[in-house]
């Protein structure tokens, strides 16, 4: 994920539909994946993980992928409630070392 | 639900002050970490802590920003003297190999006049 400063990808959905947010990230070495969300003033709050030696993983209303042939990661949000709104971030953790990407703005339409 | 805690949650100070916060982090969790977020961007990591020693603070801009962890338990996180362009947000977090993670606390928002 590259950072896009003040200017975050957003992602619009309709309450109820399901979200797909996606995340690039850069290192073939990375073993362990977090996706957390985090609403304005708040710290990031850690949602779902998956290990590299997996492809996907389920929690509650929400599925992590994990595409290492391509390097990719994405986070689906099953029947998105306006709580849902905040930005998500990706990471990635290589050598015990935590990196973020930039982050994608979810908004739910009511 | 165990936390994170950290204080103070907000701080407004003026440059070329000293300023200092404050992780207690979830009880039992050996490794600490100090990122710094600026609007809109991710967190990057500033000091990482195994216990009381520290692993990695290759981002810490040392002339000025100093961490310790004495105990291996909490954390203060110290600049001197502060710098307009320090104004971020300062998280910090925690975790334990075997449970995931890290997770992170609420934050401190400090804003440098």
């Amino acid at each position: 994920g590259e950072s896009v400063g003040l200017h975050l990808p957003t992602l619009s959905v309709q309450e109820g539909d399901n979200s797909i947010i996606n995340c690039a990230y850069s290192n073939s070495a990375s073993d362990y994946f977090i996706w957390y969300k985090q609403e304005s003033g708040k710290g990031p709050q850690f949602i779902i993980d998956i290990r590299s030696n997996m492809d996907k993983r389920q929690g509650q209303r929400v599925t992590v992928l994990l595409n290492k042939t391509v390097k990719h990661l994405s986070l689906q949000i099953a029947a998105t409630q306006p709580g849902d709104s905040a930005v998500y971030f990706c990471a990635e953790n290589a050598g015990n070392m935590l990196t973020f990407g930039g982050g994608t703005r979810l908004m739910v339409k009511p | 639900e165990a936390e994170v805690a950290q204080s103070p949650r907000y701080k407004i100070t003026e440059k070329s002050q000293a300023v200092a916060f404050w992780c207690d982090p979830i009880s039992g969790h050996a490794t600490l970490y100090w990122y710094r977020q600026i609007l809109g961007q991710g967190p990057e990591l500033l000091v990482q802590f195994q216990d009381e020693s520290v692993v990695d603070d290759s981002q810490l801009p040392k002339d000025r920003f100093s961490a310790e962890r004495l105990k291996g338990v909490d954390s203060t996180l110290k600049i001197q003297p502060a710098e307009l362009g320090d104004s971020a947000m300062y998280l910090c977090a925690s975790s334990l190999v075997t449970s995931g993670g890290p997770f992170f606390g609420p934050g401190t928002r400090l804003t440098v006049l």
